[in-house]
């Protein structure tokens, strides 16, 4: 069955860099492409940007471009959403998620991962 | 962009009665619209999609509807496994937009 399970909660002073890891399994990693949405507490869900595993090129929102940088490993059907210069403000639960339709809504989510920014 | 507008914000209803949620865009977006579930402390499960295709395992009591602008999540019968946060989606086009959410909860 298909799985994405991500790397384990993370504490960062600001100004610091995070990368958060997406381990996919049970379908073929380069077949779809890998998103990620973050939700700060009690807050919506915003979408951050896609990346495909396949080819490796992007699409990042406006909000986060030049500050985030989506990378893949093939070999062991893993993606990254790496953010820089934080600040409290990206204190929220990142998810990696994956639509299987060809469409741009998702279907199977990864179980989030807690990044605080703390000084 | 195109905006995202869901309402209410919040509601509270009774076992058993029938709850209406809104989601409003700026722009048309043909039915390239997406509701997600989030109960709390979880991750976002997919209920519908193409504003009112039913994902496999959803029960029957929940529905969407509309077109273009104007779209509509509606549980027929409102059950205490249905306290969440529901969200809607675009798709049509980058970027990928939710609305701001709306937390059912049970009177």
């Amino acid at each position: 069955q298909v799985q994405l399970v991500q790397s384990g909660a993370e504490v960062k002073r600001p100004g610091a860099s995070v990368k958060v890891s997406c381990k996919t399994s049970g379908y073929t990693f380069t077949i779809y492409d890998i998103n990620w949405v973050r939700q700060a507490t009690g807050q919506g869900l915003e979408w951050m940007g896609w990346m495909n595993p396949n080819r490796g090129n992007t699409g990042y929102a406006q909000k986060f471009q030049g500050r985030v940088t989506m990378t893949r490993d093939t070999s062991i059907s893993t993606a990254y959403m790496e953010l820089s210069s934080l600040t409290s403000e990206d204190s929220a639960v990142y998810y990696c998620a994956i639509g299987r339709s060809g469409y741009y809504y998702f279907d199977y989510w990864g179980q989030g991962t807690q990044v605080t920014v703390s000084s | 962009d195109i905006q995202m507008t869901q309402s209410p914000s919040s509601l509270s209803a009774s076992v058993g009665d029938r709850v209406t949620i809104t989601c409003r865009t700026s722009q048309g977006i043909s039915n390239y619209l997406a509701w997600y579930q989030q109960k709390p402390g979880k991750g976002p499960k997919l209920l519908i999609s193409s504003a009112s295709a039913l994902q496999s395992g959803v029960p029957s009591r929940f529905s969407g509807s509309g077109s273009g602008t104007d779209f509509t999540l509606t549980i027929s019968s409102l059950q205490p496994e249905d306290v969440a946060t529901y969200y809607c989606q675009k798709y049509n086009s980058d970027p990928w937009t939710f609305g701001q959410g709306t937390k059912v909860e049970i009177k």
